[in-house]
């Protein structure tokens, strides 16, 4: 069974740093793409990041580019995401996504969630 | 950049057929997911790849994809399934999401 274990999120002020980390198991982690969707209170899906299953190609979107960094870890089974210059607007539960191959596609498990809240 | 319209809210009775649909220019040229995601609960993948069914999705759960819409399809709808469903597709190299669709079963 696939499990997503995500840790890292809280509070946080304007302008500060986060880091989120997700603890995969009941898969061949290398094998597969990893994902972080989010998704701000009341408000719909959003790809803030992805890396493919090699980990040599990334890819984020443009609300996120150049404050957040996706890494995987397949020795230790975990992908993770550093959360630069935080802004009020990235108040959102983060979701760590398993993709359905090693390449971009579609999501086929999804974790609990990790409430970040960007707050003064 | 690509978007994908759903409609905000669709209701239906228990038993009947719940139609959401995904609007985007040509998605019919592109593979597009569906995930249905309860109240107070993670996301679920229940299509993929237009028209196919991951193991442990009912098959009252349908897709279809075609010119520019998509369309997901609920047969037999029970109050189970009341949740949010949202449509994705991959466009310029990235993944775009739908607004979402709330289905209501009365």
């Amino acid at each position: 069974e696939v499990q997503l274990l995500e840790s890292g999120g809280g509070l946080v002020q304007p302008g500060g740093s986060l880091r989120l980390s997700c603890s995969a198991s009941g898969f061949t982690f290398s094998s597969y793409a990893m994902s972080w969707v989010r998704q701000a209170p009341g408000k719909g899906l959003e790809c803030v990041s992805a890396i493919n299953a090699g980990g040599g190609t990334t890819k984020y979107a443009d609300s996120v580019k150049g404050r957040f960094t996706i890494s995987r870890d397949s020795s230790k089974n975990t992908v993770n995401l550093e959360m630069n210059s935080l802004r009020v607007e990235d108040t959102a539960v983060y979701y760590c996504v398993k993709g359905w191959d090693s390449g971009f596609d579609w999501f086929d498990s999804w974790g609990q969630g990790s409430l970040v809240t960007v707050s003064s | 950049s690509y978007d994908l319209t759903q409609p905000p809210s669709v209701a239906v009775s228990p038993g009947q057929t719940a139609t959401i649909t995904c609007s985007g220019d040509k998605l019919g040229y592109r593979f597009v997911s569906w995930y249905q995601q309860r109240p107070g609960q993670s996301p679920v993948l229940v299509i993929y790849q237009d028209t196919k069914r991951p193991s442990g999705i009912p098959e009252r759960f349908s897709g279809s994809n075609s010119g520019n819409t998509a369309t997901l399809t609920i047969s037999g709808t029970q109050t189970m399934d009341e949740a949010d469903y949202y449509c994705q597709a991959w466009d310029n190299n990235y993944y775009v999401f739908g607004s979402g669709t709330k289905v209501t079963v009365l």
